[in-house]
């Protein structure tokens, strides 16, 4: 499995709180994404980076912010979180252009 | 923009027998790439197989293969010899080659697939 970690697993916040999930790799892959899994939608793409300092939004960009300073780590921050913000959240990464995206085990994010 | 369909919300299938998963995209590039994952209820995506757009060989991967039909923007996925563990969500997916630093994965919205014993 690829060196991805997720933290938190699980957490549960109230609304208007901040929230900062972290993505952590140990493959020192260039392409990291941030990815919403809901029912009926899919997977969908929040942010991504193709290197330090180098980010871009996705379709669901609205309300999340993302910061890489370091090839292994990519954050992931809600500032003021919503409750259409509750979701299961993942990370993934990608050695290369075209090839596949590895991902990590998720958070569940649930926000009361 | 790149769009990927899974009309087929759930499907269901005998143990040891085949079932085949449908999946349609739509795109105006030649050259792409396109992946099925598995999520089973552990959460956890698995890549499944994937196909390169300029291979006309159909990929394989032990019970796992697909029928690429370019023109038709199809790319369905079959699974042979079903078990249990097969029971799980999939996502078709597709990624640009030529999209440079923009390059990411478009997902479907999943099929539940479940195997009956």
């Amino acid at each position: 499995d690829a060196g991805i970690t997720q933290s938190p697993r699980h957490k549960v916040t109230e609304t208007g709180t901040p929230v900062t999930l972290r993505c952590h790799q140990t493959e020192n892959h260039r392409y990291m994404y941030w990815y919403r899994q809901d029912p009926g939608h899919g997977l969908r793409l929040i942010h991504y980076s193709y290197g330090v300092k180098d980010t871009d939004k996705g379709e669901v960009s609205d309300g999340y912010s993302v910061s890489r300073s370091k090839t292994e780590d990519f954050l992931l921050t809600l500032e003021s979180a919503t409750s259409s913000q509750t979701s299961v959240y993942f990370c993934a990464i990608s050695e290369v252009l075209g090839g596949p995206l590895h991902f990590g085990n998720g958070t569940r994010l649930t926000v009361t | 923009a790149q769009t990927v369909t899974q009309s087929q919300p759930e499907m269901s299938v005998q143990e040891a027998e085949t079932v085949t998963l449908s999946c349609t995209y739509d795109t105006s590039e030649s050259d792409y790439y396109l992946f099925w994952y598995k999520q089973p209820p552990s959460r956890q995506m698995i890549l499944v197989i994937r196909q390169e757009a300029y291979k006309q060989q159909n990929a394989t991967e032990n019970r796992f293969s697909v029928n690429f039909q370019k023109a038709a923007k199809s790319f369905s996925l079959k699974i042979s010899d079903s078990q249990l563990g097969d029971a799980a969500m999939y996502f078709c997916a597709y990624r640009g080659r030529l999209t440079g630093a923009n390059s990411k994965l478009t997902f479907g919205k999943g099929i539940t697939l479940s195997v009956r014993p």
